[in-house]
């Protein structure tokens, strides 16, 4: 099973930032959080990943708690090709171990 | 591009034939992995190889399923005898071995193929 919940979808205007939250309570310490997205009838696409400190890429923004029981996605500027489903995943250090997905929150953004 | 191909997009077929889907990737990576994805569902695990030793698999991955990675490259996934329940998008993702101590191996997924089983 996840070790993570998402809400099921969220709306964001065009423009708006997203912030899509993720809780991950169960998180071990060698676990990282990542988190994917998957447009419509594409393989999911990595967005960002990080261990305990916020990171930043030129796709997103992720915020993890200080606990590290939950994370949040910020996409600063949605627009229409941002909608998508996105998974927020943890995983352990090391190579070999596969990704176990929930089913990820869809996001819709609106005009 | 995420440097992975997969052949074909999409694939009809009648129950009780077999199918067969490859993998390919673009650049060197030593790990490659197989998911399933059903309508309204996240990706499911099938099996992964370091080069072309299979090393898991997963309950999902019933004896009508076999994959092989025979040079350590490309991959293919064959469903034997097909059945409606194996309709479905399967995704094939590689994982680089890491670069610098303690960064993460990022899984890399191809486009998928989607099976319709009539």
């Amino acid at each position: 099973d996840a070790k993570t919940t998402q809400p099921p979808s969220m709306d964001c205007a065009e423009g708006r930032a997203a912030n899509l939250p993720c809780n991950h309570s169960t998180i071990s310490g060698n676990e990282y959080v990542y988190w994917y997205r998957q447009i419509h009838s594409q393989g999911p696409q990595y967005i960002i990943h990080g261990l305990k400190n916020n990171e930043t890429n030129e796709m997103a923004s992720l915020i993890i708690t200080e606990d590290r029981k939950s994370s949040t996605l910020i996409l600063p500027h949605a627009t229409l090709r941002d909608t998508a489903v996105y998974y927020c995943i943890v995983m352990p250090e090391g190579q070999g171990f596969s990704f176990i997905f929930g089913k990820g929150t869809r996001l819709l953004v609106k005009p | 591009d995420t440097g992975v191909s997969q052949d074909p997009r999409h694939k009809i077929t009648k129950r009780g034939q077999n199918v067969t889907f490859r993998c390919d990737p673009i650049s060197e990576h030593n790990r490659l992995y197989w998911y399933r994805q059903t309508l309204g569902q996240g990706p499911e695990f099938l099996t992964y190889f370091q080069n072309e030793a299979q090393l898991e698999k997963s309950r999902l991955l019933s004896d009508r399923f076999s994959a092989e990675r025979p040079k350590g490259s490309f991959s293919t996934l064959e469903i034997q005898r097909t059945e409606q329940g194996d309709s479905a998008m399967y995704l094939c993702a590689l994982q680089a071995a890491a670069q610098t101590s303690g960064d993460q191996e990022t899984q890399y997924f191809g486009p998928g193929t989607r099976l319709l089983v009539l």
